[in-house]
């Protein structure tokens, strides 16, 4: 398995506050990356980063912030939470730009209420 | 219209059986393809990638795209099981960082 660790695995919040979600690999990957899936949705890109400090946005990246000061760290946080952003949250890790092997770590479940 | 759809399924078959999961796009710029299987209350795992046209294989599983035609497959020989899963189709053109994802076929293997 990719060393990959999402913390919380499980949350329920109140809606209006922020939360942040953690991501820590351990395989030294440059590339990083926070998707949400829902059904009928699939796996959607939230944003990304191609090194520290370096971020861009994804196809759903609004109410959502991303910050990455360490290789190995990538924070996904909902800024002020709302009943839409209930998802489960997967961070994802590659190797190489494009990602064309990329993997994914457990996932965080979010409830917003 | 999604750019890649693929049947919710599920698709339920018996132990042995050959399984046939499959996925259409629109993006003719689409150049490299993957699929991933997902456990249930897991995080995707991937299991085949394909660049441009063409079969590849990989032990049970031969992954096949057929670009004339935006339609790509997953053929899973002598199902088990375990084979149980999601399968999730996703694809992306060139050298970019943007994957896009099929919904994902449920797939039921019964002994």
């Amino acid at each position: 398995d990719a060393g990959i660790t999402q913390s919380p695995r499980h949350k329920v919040t109140e809606t209006g506050t922020p939360v942040t979600l953690r991501c820590h690999q351990t395989e030294n990957h440059r590339y990083m990356y926070w998707y949400r899936q829902d059904p009928g949705h699939g796996l959607r890109l939230i944003h990304y980063s191609y090194g520290v400090k370096d971020t861009d946005k994804g196809e759903v990246s609004d109410g959502y912030s991303v910050s990455r000061s360490k290789t190995e760290d990538f924070l996904l946080t909902l800024e002020s939470a709302t009943s839409s952003q209930t998802s489960v949250y997967f961070c994802a890790i590659s190797e190489t730009q494009g990602g064309n092997t990329i993997y994914f770590g457990e996932g965080s479940w979010l409830t917003v209420v | 219209q999604k750019e890649v759809e693929q049947d919710p399924g599920p698709l339920s078959v018996p132990e042995g059986a050959i399984v046939s999961l499959n996925c259409t796009y629109s993006n003719s710029a689409f150049q490299y393809f993957m699929w991933y299987r997902q456990y249930s209350r897991k995080g995707p795992e991937l299991l085949m990638y394909t660049y441009s046209s063409g079969n590849k294989e990989d032990g049970r599983f031969t992954a096949q795209v057929d670009k004339s035609s935006k339609y790509i497959s997953l053929f899973i020989r002598d199902s088990q099981p375990s084979d149980s899963a999601t399968y999730l189709c996703a694809m992306k053109p060139g050298s970019t960082d943007k994957l896009i994802f099929g919904t994902g076929t449920r797939l039921q293997v019964f002994p």
